[in-house]
């Protein structure tokens, strides 16, 4: 069965800190990840997408790792602000085809707050 | 660009009642998704929809739930009848067919009392 884990399942950091996130996943075969940003009360916004040809990607302070032969991958937020603070999601897509035609395994997501 | 738009954003209604939730995609978007978010279960997939025509329904959780896209800018998703367990945020997405990035509307909440 295909499977996403994320932790931890809440964190608590003072801005300007830096955290990392992990999302472990058993999704077979493996398309893409995906990490999402979900707002309180908006929808999920994509930070990140990663092929199992790329190992890394930054969208700003965000920057995402895939390793690809563990099946994990972590999401590095730099030097938080507050605006931080929201759900972050990891998406993995199985199947040989790009966009719809994948089938998704989505986690629960890791709740992040960041305080002065 | 107005991004994906859905309404109503809040539905209050009573169990038993029919309930239609709407979705405007992404102008030029021919790839539709209706996703179900909960605290216990997270986002799920309930269906996708490539060029208008129904790909994969196989997250639809009972015949009470049916999904149309009679155009390119236009989708429903209807719960007849409502049940309180379905109250939850319910989501539309779109993106390019072949393009891996989604784009998600504000959502729909649903309360089912």
């Amino acid at each position: 069965k295909n499977q996403v884990e994320q932790s931890p399942q809440s964190l608590i950091i003072l801005e300007g800190k830096n955290c990392t996130l992990q999302c472990n996943y058993t999704v077979s075969p493996f398309s893409n990840l995906r990490w999402y940003k979900q707002d309180t009360g908006r929808g999920p916004v994509s930070l990140t997408i990663m092929t199992f040809s790329e190992n890394t990607k930054s969208n700003g302070r965000y920057t995402a790792t895939l390793d690809a032969d563990t099946k994990q991958s972590s999401l590095h937020i730099t030097a938080s602000q507050l605006s931080d603070s929201a759900s972050y999601i990891c998406v993995v897509s199985a199947g040989g085809l790009t966009g719809g035609g994948n089938k998704l395994t989505f986690g629960t997501g890791t709740q992040l707050k960041v305080e002065l | 660009d107005a991004g994906v738009i859905q309404s109503p954003r809040h539905e209050v209604t009573e169990m038993g009642q029919e309930v239609t939730l709407r979705c405007k995609p992404i102008s030029g978007h021919n790839s539709l998704f209706w996703y179900r978010q909960t605290m216990m279960r997270g986002l799920e997939l309930l269906i996708y929809f490539n060029n208008n025509v129904p790909i994969d329904d196989s997250g639809m959780p009972e015949d009470r739930f049916s999904a149309k896209m009679p155009n390119a800018s236009f989708s429903t998703l209807k719960i007849q009848p409502s049940e309180p367990r379905d109250s939850a945020v319910y989501f539309c997405a779109s993106s390019l067919l072949g393009h891996n990035e989604q784009f998600f509307g504000p959502g729909t909440r649903l309360t089912v009392l």
